[in-house]
């Protein structure tokens, strides 16, 4: 079975300042890895994906994530945020036979003037 | 293109009834999927259609919980003798058969007095 730890619920960062959201997993297959962004009062976006191939996968609003098969990681990063980053950011894991999405507990970034 | 649809958009129940949640998916994807967002839980899998092929519903919490897809296309999650422990956010999402990659609907916000 697969799980997803996003160990921080809260990150409270000033605007233009870099942040990382951090995503570990647990797998005992191949993994298809995700990072969706929910503003409020809607739902869920996709925002960047790792399927296979290259590690580092950017999002065109500057997000990038990098898989780290090692580490089991797949940390959400952007060097310089805005003030419209302000949302919910769930990491999930989809592998094996599954085809359902395994979710974190979510990241709530809250970007400050 | 148009985005997975899904109504009502707030629905406000009194426990003991019965519930209808309706998703119209992407057109052209033949998986369907419902999860369920709750302060307590998270986001969960609930169940997930596939063509024709026999739905998984093992994310379903009771039997009181039961969902069917017409046609491959429009899907209805039925929720019988609600509780208030139904409360929750209600997504549907969609996906080619060949993607790894579900796309949201805005949710149901079920509350349930």
């Amino acid at each position: 079975a697969q799980s997803v730890t996003q160990l921080d619920s809260q990150v409270p960062v000033f605007e233009e300042a870099p942040v990382e959201l951090r995503c570990n997993y647990s797998s005992s297959v191949s993994v298809y890895l995700f990072w969706y962004v929910q503003y409020p009062n809607q739902g869920l976006q996709l925002l960047l994906k790792y399927l296979s191939g290259s590690t580092l996968v950017e999002s065109i609003n500057g997000f990038e994530a990098e898989f780290n098969k090692s580490q089991t990681s797949f940390h959400l990063r952007k060097p310089s945020v805005h003030i419209s980053d302000t949302a919910e950011y769930f990491c999930a894991v989809k592998g094996g036979a599954t085809n359902k999405l395994i979710f974190g507990t979510g990241t709530l970034l809250a970007v400050q003037p | 293109g148009a985005g997975v649809s899904q109504s009502p958009s707030n629905k406000v129940t009194e426990k003991g009834k019965d519930v209808e949640l309706r998703c119209d998916p992407i057109s052209g994807h033949t998986a369907l999927y419902w999860y369920r967002q709750s302060l307590g839980q998270g986001l969960e899998f609930l169940i997930y259609f596939q063509g024709n092929s026999a739905p998984d519903k093992s994310g379903l919490p009771s039997d009181r919980f039961s969902a069917e897809r017409t046609g491959g296309s429009v899907s209805t999650l039925t929720i019988q003798r609600t509780q208030q422990e139904d409360s929750a956010v209600y997504l549907c999402a969609s996906s080619l058969v060949e993607s790894n990659t579900q796309y949201f609907g805005p949710g149901t916000r079920l509350t349930v007095l």
